[in-house]
C-alpha cells in the first residue's frame, strides 16, 4: 500500500528553526508537496520538489531525497503565525496525490 | 480576491436529511476535486473531474454524489448524511497543464458539515 509518515505534533520556540520530516512509500513518484493548513482553514501550497536537493523560498525550505523516500520542510525565524499543520503529499505514478495526516506545529513565545 | 468559493461555510443538518455543498471557481481550471477531511486526518479524495470526465474514488460511498454542470461550478450531494459524515469538505482546482502534474491545488475555504 501507499504510505506517508510524518510526526503528529511538534513544538518550537518563536525565532527558532524547526525541521518537519516526511517519509513516503508510494507506487511511483511524480513530485512531493508541502501544504500549510491553519486550524479550520483550507490547505495552502508551500512547495514542490521533484528533483533531489533543497528548494528555498524565503523562510521556508524543502528538501527531497528520492532514493531514501524522504523529505523535510525547514522553517526558519519562526513566527507565531507559523502555528499550523503542515501536510506532506506525494503524486504517485498515476498522478494521484497521496496525503500525509499532517504535523501540527505549535509555536511558543 | 477569492478564486475558489465554497458555500455554505457551515452547514448543520439532521441525520438522513440531504445536503448540497457548492463550489465555484474563477480560475478557469479544468480539474476540480472534492475532498473530505476529518480532524487531524489527511484529506480524503472523494471525486475529481478532468473537464467533464468524472472520476470516482473506489472507496467513496454511494451516499456521495457530484455534479459539474459547467467549468465554473461543482456540487457535492450527500443523500443521507450519517454521523460519520461530519467533516470539513474541501473543494480544490488545478490547471490541466503543469499544475495538474505539479500538484498545486487551489483550495476553497471549505464547508464544515455538522450532523445532528
Amino acid at each position: 500500500g501507499q504510505n506517508i509518515d510524518q510526526p503528529t505534533e511538534m513544538t518550537a520556540t518563536e525565532g527558532a528553526i524547526v525541521q518537519i520530516n516526511c517519509t513516503y512509500q508510494t507506487s511511483g513518484f511524480n513530485g512531493l508537496f508541502w501544504y500549510q493548513q491553519h486550524a479550520g482553514e483550507a490547505p495552502t501550497f508551500l512547495s514542490y520538489n521533484v528533483l533531489d536537493g533543497l528548494e528555498e523560498k524565503g523562510r521556508f525550505s524543502s528538501f527531497l531525497s528520492r532514493s531514501k523516500g524522504y523529505s523535510y520542510l525547514l522553517l526558519k525565524e519562526l513566527q507565531m503565525k507559523d502555528s499550523a499543520s503542515y501536510l506532506c503529499a506525494v503524486k504517485d505514478s498515476n498522478y494521484q496525490l497521496i496525503w500525509g495526516a499532517g504535523t501540527k506545529l505549535i509555536i511558543k513565545p | 480576491d477569492a478564486m475558489v468559493i465554497q458555500n455554505p461555510r457551515y452547514q448543520v443538518t439532521q441525520f438522513g436529511k440531504p445536503v448540497t455543498l457548492s463550489c465555484s471557481q474563477t480560475l478557469n481550471h479544468n480539474v476540480m476535486y472534492w475532498y473530505q477531511q476529518k480532524s487531524s486526518q489527511a484529506p480524503k479524495l472523494l471525486f475529481h473531474y478532468y473537464d467533464k470526465d468524472f472520476n470516482n474514488e473506489a472507496d467513496t460511498p454511494d451516499n456521495f454524489q457530484s455534479r459539474r454542470p459547467n467549468t465554473s461550478f461543482c456540487f457535492l450531494d450527500i443523500r443521507s448524511p450519517g454521523l460519520g459524515d461530519a467533516a470539513m469538505y474541501l473543494c480544490a482546482t488545478s490547471g490541466a497543464g503543469t499544475e495538474y502534474h505539479t500538484g498545486e491545488l487551489f483550495f476553497g475555504e471549505g464547508s464544515r458539515l455538522t450532523v445532528l
